[in-house]
């Protein structure tokens, strides 16, 4: 089975902190996302990456960076967190030969910046 | 109008019930996904489908292209199916890659 390890599963910092969500997966995937989960609103795609170094915008880039120097980790990064940042966030990875291929999800960072 | 809606938004149903969870949505797509997160966060996907009916296990999922609309089945439900589930489309336009959400329906199966 696939598996998509998110490195913390909760976490607190303070605004304007320096935030690292770390996430790794052990299929040998191209893709990789970060998406984040709010009440309502459902998930939304942050930043993605289909290959080392390559990285796309999603929907709701503002106030985030990512990083892919090796294939299995994709790093999501708060440069200053802010309280509207407070939410879940969600890795996914999927494979790119098939066009519709299925995610795999890690468990989930639930984040809250005070 | 978001482009997939997801209807009910909440569904409370007792063991043994079938339960039917409705999707529909506004693009032309190429596949569409149920997901499911159980609390504590982690999801699972459950379907892919582009057409048709699949089924696994007492899960079942529909697909109407024309109506632009699925369906999620779950027949004989029991208290380990209470979950948040998600539908989920890849539409034509844009890359492969990237998937648009419903907000996900919450489902509370009681004894």
């Amino acid at each position: 089975d696939v598996k998509v390890t998110q490195s913390s599963r909760y976490l607190v910092k303070r605004t304007g902190e320096k935030v690292f969500l770390e996430c790794v997966q052990d299929m040998d995937h191209e893709n990789m996302f970060w998406y984040r989960q709010d009440p309502g609103l459902g998930l939304r795609l942050i930043y993605f990456s289909y290959d080392v170094k390559m990285k796309e915008k999603g929907d709701i880039p503002e106030g985030y960076s990512v990083s892919r120097e090796k294939k299995e980790r994709f790093s999501l990064i708060l440069e200053s967190a802010s309280t509207n940042q407070t939410s879940m966030y969600l890795c996914a990875s999927s494979t790119q030969g098939v066009y519709n291929s299925p995610l795999h999800f890690g468990n989930g960072t639930r984040l809250t910046v005070t | 109008k978001n482009e997939v809606e997801q209807s009910p938004q909440n569904l409370t149903a007792q063991e043994g019930e079938f339960i039917t969870i409705n999707c529909s949505y506004s693009v032309g797509i190429s596949a569409l996904h149920w997901l499911q997160q159980h609390p504590g966060g982690g999801i699972v996907s459950l379907f892919m489908l582009s057409s048709g009916k699949k089924k696994h296990g007492r899960l079942i999922a529909t697909i109407n292209i024309q109506e632009k609309h699925s369906s999620l089945h779950i027949t004989a439900s029991h208290p380990r199916d209470s979950a948040v589930y998600i539908c989920a489309v890849r539409p034509y336009t844009g890359t492969a890659s990237k998937l648009t959400f419903g907000t996900g329906t919450r489902l509370q199966v009681t004894l």
